[in-house]
């Protein structure tokens, strides 16, 4: 069965970087591409960007652009979401979202709290 | 961007009544090559990932109850709970996946009166 499995919480200060992991088992990891969702304490869910597996090819939302990376190292089946010059705002729960056959979110990582603290 | 609107924001239904959340996207969400809306609907339990009910704004993802039906098309379309459980509890979100940036609703809060 399809699992992805993310990397724990982390605590960071303002203007540091994360990079929050989410190891796929149970498909071929190169065959669906990978989103990144946050959510914030309390709201609602914002979309960060989607990566392409196969080729590396990302595609970023506005917002994080210059801010954001999306990798991936295919022979431990794992992307990666690094943020950067965090602040108070970025304090979010952090998904992966793997896509199904249609585009939609079919399967999702459990969430990575990211805290960004003084 | 697509902005997706839902309505409402909360709503309380007794349980085994139908309980109805609307979703309107600013501009078509409809696919004319292949005559599908790329429109999804999630649930979200408290501090669990969200979890896709339907996908194409109809189609039940496997295993989720046929009390969950979605409908609607172009940039009007609902989720409904034929028969509120109390496991339905939660947030619901749609989601559009037709263009870059993908969106979602707000989210609507369903509780047990």
């Amino acid at each position: 069965q399809v699992q992805l499995v993310q990397s724990g919480a982390e605590v960071k200060k303002p203007g540091a970087s994360v990079k929050v992991s989410c190891k796929a088992s149970g498909y071929t990891f190169i065959g669906y591409d990978f989103n990144w969702v946050r959510q914030a304490t309390g709201q609602g869910l914002e979309w960060m960007g989607w990566m392409n597996p196969k080729t590396g090819d990302t595609g970023y939302a506005q917002k994080f652009q210059g801010r954001v990376t999306m990798t991936r190292n295919t022979s431990i089946s794992t992307a990666y979401m690094e943020l950067s010059s965090l602040r108070s705002e970025d304090t979010a729960v952090y998904y992966c979202a793997r896509e199904g056959a249609y585009g939609d979110y079919a399967y999702w990582g459990q969430g990575s709290l990211v805290t960004v603290s003084s | 961007d697509i902005v997706m609107t839902q309505s409402p924001d909360s709503l309380v239904v007794s349980l085994g009544e139908r309980a109805t959340i609307n979703c309107k996207s600013s501009q078509t969400i409809l696919y004319t090559s292949n005559n599908k809306n790329n429109l999804a609907w999630y649930q979200q339990k408290s501090g669990q990932p969200p979890k896709l009910l339907i996908y194409w704004a109809s189609t039940r993802e496997s295993g989720v109850p046929d009390r969950f039906s979605g409908s609607g098309s172009g940039t009007d379309f609902t989720l409904t709970i034929s028969s509120l459980q109390a496991e339905d509890v939660a947030v619901y979100y749609c989601q559009q996946y037709y263009s870059s940036p993908i969106t979602f609703g707000q989210g609507t809060r369903l509780e047990i009166k």
